[in-house]
């Protein structure tokens, strides 16, 4: 089945930092897609992305599919922003998740 | 985005029982559903993949007499957890696409399964 990587596994920022998460993946997908894990377990949906780039706020991201990789980019970091964000990447009905990134923001 | 709902969100059970997870998509058909589980920082690992009205594809090393997965409807998928015991002590989510639309995924909130 399909690989998927995340870096760093841990960040830690100060508040007002910006910040790049990366999402590498080892085959062609038909859905890529960053979500973030709340304190209680719910996936939150960031974005949606197998291709392209898509912004929401201070969040963007961007997928290079034809380089198998995604970026997701924080800027201006808050204490809410804290917690574990993940990619996961489905090439056909087999949707598989990174490990996360640990994001830590400092007040 | 669409909603899929997840029920119970926490369940505590004794050791031999059973125990049944239902997912269920509230404002569109699911032609597929995935069923996962994650144990204390880690990552969610896949279980199994269930399309509507056939027999759910099981990952490597996932137990199908353990943990029974059926898909009846366009709308509904149960996990059920057989003679569950404490190192099924997990939490468990499931999420549901519709692959002629597209194949965004939308996940329920998780069920936390403590077996005592």
């Amino acid at each position: 089945g399909i690989q998927v990587e995340q870096s760093p596994p841990d960040l830690i920022l100060q508040e007002g930092a910006n910040s790049t998460l990366r999402c590498n993946f080892s085959d062609s997908v038909n859905n890529l897609q960053w979500f973030h894990q709340n304190p209680w377990g719910q996936l939150i949906n960031l974005f949606y992305i197998p291709s392209g780039t898509k912004q929401n706020g201070r969040l963007s991201a961007t997928t290079v599919a034809t380089e198998r990789y995604s970026l997701l980019y924080i800027s201006s970091s808050q204490t809410t922003d804290s917690g574990v964000y993940f990619c996961a990447a489905d090439p056909f009905n087999d949707m598989r998740f990174g490990a996360g990134t640990r994001l830590t923001v400092k007040p | 985005g669409a909603v899929v709902s997840q029920h119970p969100s926490w369940v505590i059970c004794k050791s031999g029982t059973s125990v049944k997870i239902e997912c269920r998509s509230l404002d569109f058909q699911a032609t597929t559903m995935f069923w996962y589980r994650q144990f204390p920082k880690q990552s969610l690992m896949l279980m199994a993949t269930s399309n509507e009205g056939s027999k759910a594809t099981y990952e490597q090393g996932v137990e199908k007499d353990k943990f029974l997965i059926n898909h009846a409807s366009l709308t509904l998928s149960t996990l059920t957890v057989t003679s569950a015991h404490p190192e099924d002590s997990s939490f468990y989510i499931c999420s549901a696409t519709w692959l002629w639309q597209n194949t965004e995924a939308f996940f329920g909130q998780g069920t936390r399964l403590t077996v005592v």
